[in-house]
């Protein structure tokens, strides 16, 4: 099993569908949880951290499963600026350095 | 965005040629690191410093070489290169090893003719 899997898509959406991308890791004592955007030819930003209990920033939600090692990033009203790729992030183990899933491209048309 | 930043951001080298990249992070963190992100692949990570030692090295030929003089600046020296090290070279840094978020500079977009 790849230490971050996610399917690569890609996604493509209308303006104001709502979007979900899943995310799997390998590694059961990981404990820091991201999900990142990457515009292409650019480099990779912080989108949100991903904590135990869920968290929202605006219309982005994130979410963590442990028992089933996955972490989710939901995006509702998509917008034409959200089109990018998401990439997943985990640390390998509990001290681990962030390990990149090869991410999810999203593209949200008109 | 000023947080971190890296120069060249283009830069075109024959394979006998020697050059650097430099990266410098402006938000106070005390590790920083080279990842290589060819077409179409995840990123990789080459070399992690935490307080200018070098404490991971994946497995990266010699013809690339880290030096970190402190812990604001990182450079990447490169010599006698392939044409498969093609790639864009990304400098991050963050506020400890292990799993701090990362912050990336604009990259260095690398090809060796």
């Amino acid at each position: 099993r790849k230490e971050v899997e996610q399917d690569p898509g890609p996604f493509n959406v209308p303006e104001g569908a709502t979007v979900a991308f899943n995310c799997t890791y390998s590694n059961s004592a990981s404990q820091s949880f991201f999900w990142y955007r990457q515009d292409c030819r650019k480099e990779p930003k912080l989108l949100m951290s991903v904590y135990s209990s869920g968290n929202e920033d605006g219309r982005f939600t994130a979410q963590l499963n442990r028992a089933s090692q996955y972490i989710s990033l939901l995006i509702r009203d998509s917008k034409l600026s959200d089109s990018a790729t998401y990439l997943c992030v985990v640390n390998a183990g509990s001290q681990g350095n962030l390990i990149f899933g090869k991410g999810t491209k999203l593209s949200v048309k008109p | 965005e000023t947080g971190v930043t890296q120069t060249p951001r283009h830069l075109v080298m024959g394979m006998t040629n020697k050059k650097s990249l430099k990266c410098e992070q402006h938000l106070g963190h005390n590790a920083m690191y080279w990842y290589k992100q060819s077409a179409k692949k995840p990123l990789e990570l080459m070399f992690v410093y935490s307080l200018e030692e070098r404490v991971e090295n994946n497995s990266v030929p010699s013809r690339f070489s880290p030096e970190c003089p402190n812990s604001s600046h990182l450079f990447l020296h490169l010599h006698t290169l392939q044409p498969e090290d093609s790639a864009l070279y990304l400098c991050a840094s963050s506020f400890g090893t292990g799993g701090y978020e990362q912050y990336f500079g604009p990259g260095t977009r690398l090809t060796v003719t």
